[in-house]
């Protein structure tokens, strides 16, 4: 089944303690990125990847890092989580360009205290 | 800057009634226009998109959109509700043939009374 995992689902950490969000696809896409979904402020784009090996930053892209050693792999990096990061996160992945579909994840939610 | 408008962040309609939610966007060059859906606890999941072709576009579950470029809106809409219709929907804009152009508006969130 092509899909866009993400891993934990649910996170509750304390400021300063570095953590990972795993994103994975299984359907050979090139287009990576990472949203963070804010109540009133629709997805804002963290970082996004056209390709292995190279990432840039989207809106929002303090307190974050990702990396893309992998086709299908993206993980994203909070080396000192703050509580202004305490939000819902998606990961989503396309094949190429707007006109292919862009396939979401289901979510982290992450609660910074 | 592009930016994209969702007038109304909460819409209530009866079953069998009307869906209209409403989209503007500001773009200073043709648009890519998205409409999303988000189901409870879930990712969203992609309803319709105007590329460049058929200014009415036609999506999954019964919605469409009409692209308007003197109006500069996307209104989706769907003739019928139905319970399962509801959900957070959220208009999107890109200016870039691919993705890293992305804005969201805020989200309607439509619930649909029996």
């Amino acid at each position: 089944e092509a899909q866009v995992t993400q891993n934990p689902r649910y996170l509750i950490t304390v400021t300063g303690k570095k953590l990972t969000v795993t994103c994975s696809q299984n359907m050979n896409h090139e287009y990576m990125s990472w949203y963070r979904q804010d109540p009133g402020l629709g997805l804002r784009q963290i970082y996004y990847s056209m390709n292995v090996e190279v990432t840039d930053k989207g809106d929002v892209p303090e307190g974050y890092k990702v990396s893309r050693k992998e086709k299908r792999n993206f993980p994203l990096i909070l080396e000192s989580p703050s509580p202004n990061q305490t939000s819902l996160y998606f990961c989503a992945s396309s094949l190429d360009r707007v006109s292919d579909t862009q396939y979401f994840g289901p979510g982290t939610r992450l609660t910074v205290l | 800057a592009q930016s994209v408008t969702q007038l109304g962040s909460h819409v209530s309609v009866s079953e069998g009634a009307l869906v209209l939610l409403r989209c503007n966007y500001s773009s200073s060059v043709p648009p890519y226009l998205f409409w999303y859906v988000q189901y409870p606890n879930q990712g969203l999941q992609l309803l319709l998109k105007y590329t460049s072709a058929a200014t009415l576009v036609k999506g999954i579950n019964g919605f469409e959109a009409e692209f308007k470029k003197s109006e500069t809106s996307f209104h989706l809409t769907k003739p019928s509700a139905h319970m399962s219709d509801a959900a957070e929907y959220f208009c999107a804009v890109s200016r870039s043939l691919f993705y890293n152009d992305m804005r969201f508006g805020a989200g309607t969130r439509l619930t649909v009374k029996p």
